[in-house]
């Protein structure tokens, strides 16, 4: 079974600050990893992928995220912070093929401060 | 590419009605499409997995004939909410996945339903 672990399930930081969204994750085979966006009413938006190619990813919006085998870790940042980032982050993890569904974790939600 | 579109946005209804939610793949034929739900402030929770010409497989402790999904294309597949009740009130949100082969696990989202029985 696979499962992400999310800690904190908010974080504050200021304008212009580092973002650092944390993600643990759990597979007995080797993953995909993705983080997604969430604004308020609205669907998913995919930040970022992991697909066992390069273990530092860069995605949209400035974020990137590493992967980092050793530590079942894959965490979210971003060096400085915009009003426009608070939202809800998701952290997912899914098999490598097959067709098995996204399993999320509990989501961040992350506020910037003026 | 990879688009996926829900119809519609957002429904209120009366407690007793049925609801169908639409999940269109606008670009690709998707093999596979999920069913997710999300409360409030909560993450999504899968409800159910449907491919292409088959019956779904749905989650433990999700009820099959109170959520009854149809996948009878490469492209659409539909949820419908029976006899709707309060508690049903959530966001839906489905995905698709592309019928690669070789391709990875990768699942694009629609934009979600928000459902509201009142």
């Amino acid at each position: 079974a696979q499962s992400v672990t999310q800690l904190g399930s908010h974080v504050s930081v200021s304008e212009g600050a580092l973002v650092l969204l944390r993600c643990n994750y759990s597979s007995s085979v080797p993953p995909y990893l993705f983080w997604y966006v969430q604004y308020p009413n609205q669907g998913l938006q995919l930040l970022l992928k992991y697909t066992s190619a390069a273990t530092l990813v860069k995605g949209i919006n400035g974020f990137e995220a590493e992967f980092k085998k050793s530590e079942t870790s894959f965490h979210l940042t971003k060096p400085s912070a915009h009003m426009s980032d608070a939202a809800e982050y998701f952290c997912a993890v899914t098999r490598t093929s097959g067709n098995t569904p996204l399993v999320f974790g509990k989501g961040t939600r992350l506020s910037v401060i003026a | 590419g990879a688009v996926v579109s829900q119809h519609p946005s957002w429904v209120i209804c009366k407690s007793g009605t049925s609801v169908k939610i639409e999940c269109r793949s606008l670009d690709f034929q998707a093999t596979t499409m999920f069913w997710y739900r999300q409360f409030p402030k909560q993450s999504l929770m899968l409800m159910a997995t449907s491919n292409e010409g088959s019956k779904a497989t749905y989650e433990q402790g999700v009820e099959k004939d109170k959520f009854l999904i149809n996948h009878a294309s490469l492209t659409l597949s539909t949820l419908t909410v029976t006899s709707a009740h309060p508690e049903d009130s959530s966001f839906y949100i489905c995905s698709a996945r592309p019928g690669l082969a070789g391709g990875y696990n990768e699942q694009f989202f629609g934009p979600g339903t928000r459902l509201t029985v009142l």
